[in-house]
């Protein structure tokens, strides 16, 4: 069974940072592309960032370019989004996505808070 | 960017019967691989999104036969052919062509 899990998210003052974490299992993480979506409280889906099998590409929605970085390690199957310069407006539920331009598993999110 | 215009963002439909949820993007979503990178997603109230759709018209696995998508271009159409209580919740339809990837606002179905 594909399992995604995220961890990492909480409650962050303006401008500070915040690193997330997604855990997978059940497949071979490795040979996946792997992304990042965020739904703000009430609101709808948002891509946030996209990262290749081997890191050699990562994309990232406007809002978050030179804010949020998106890693890997394959050897410990997991997937990192590193959020600094924290804006009020980045406050969501953070999902972990399998896959490229579709998204067959997500987990269940980690909520930012960014607040003061 | 791609927009994603989802129609209607409400929608309130009697247990049976056929609900229809309309995806139009702002540029044609056919890839230069041949494909047409169109998904649909249902999120239950407190729930994680769920796929029910890709490429158009591919049907995840388990997901009911009364969920059928359709479309090409532009154009894009989600069909319920007959409603049930656990079809409630939000439907997103997503385009996978371009960057950045891009949702629709999402659609409300409720019962009514």
């Amino acid at each position: 069974e594909v399992r995604l899990v995220e961890s990492g998210g909480g409650l962050v003052q303006p401008g500070g940072s915040l690193r997330l974490s997604c855990v997978a299992s059940g497949f071979s993480f490795s040979s996946y592309w792997m992304t990042w979506v965020r739904q703000a409280p009430g609101k709808g889906l948002e891509w946030v960032a996209t990262i290749k099998q081997d890191a050699s590409e990562k994309y990232f929605v406007d809002s978050v370019k030179g804010r949020f970085t998106v890693s890997r390690d394959n050897a410990k199957n997991s997937l990192c989004l590193q959020m600094n310069s924290l804006r009020v407006d980045d406050t969501a539920l953070y999902y972990c996505a399998r896959g490229m331009s579709s998204h067959d598993s997500w987990g269940q999110g980690t909520l930012v808070t960014v607040s003061s | 960017d791609v927009l994603m215009t989802q129609s209607p963002l409400s929608l309130s439909v009697t247990l049976g019967q056929p609900a229809s949820i309309s995806c139009r993007s702002s540029q044609s979503l056919g890839n230069s691989d041949g494909n047409t990178y169109l998904s649909w997603f249902h999120q239950r109230p407190g729930q994680s999104p769920r796929r029910l759709i890709f490429k158009v018209s591919s049907r995840d696995s388990g997901v009911p036969d009364r969920f059928s998508g359709s479309g090409s271009g532009t154009d894009f159409t989600l069909k319920i052919s007959r409603v049930e209580a656990e079809d409630v919740g939000v439907y997103y339809c997503m385009q996978g062509t371009y960057w950045p990837r891009t949702f629709g606002q999402g659609t409300n179905v409720e019962i009514k």
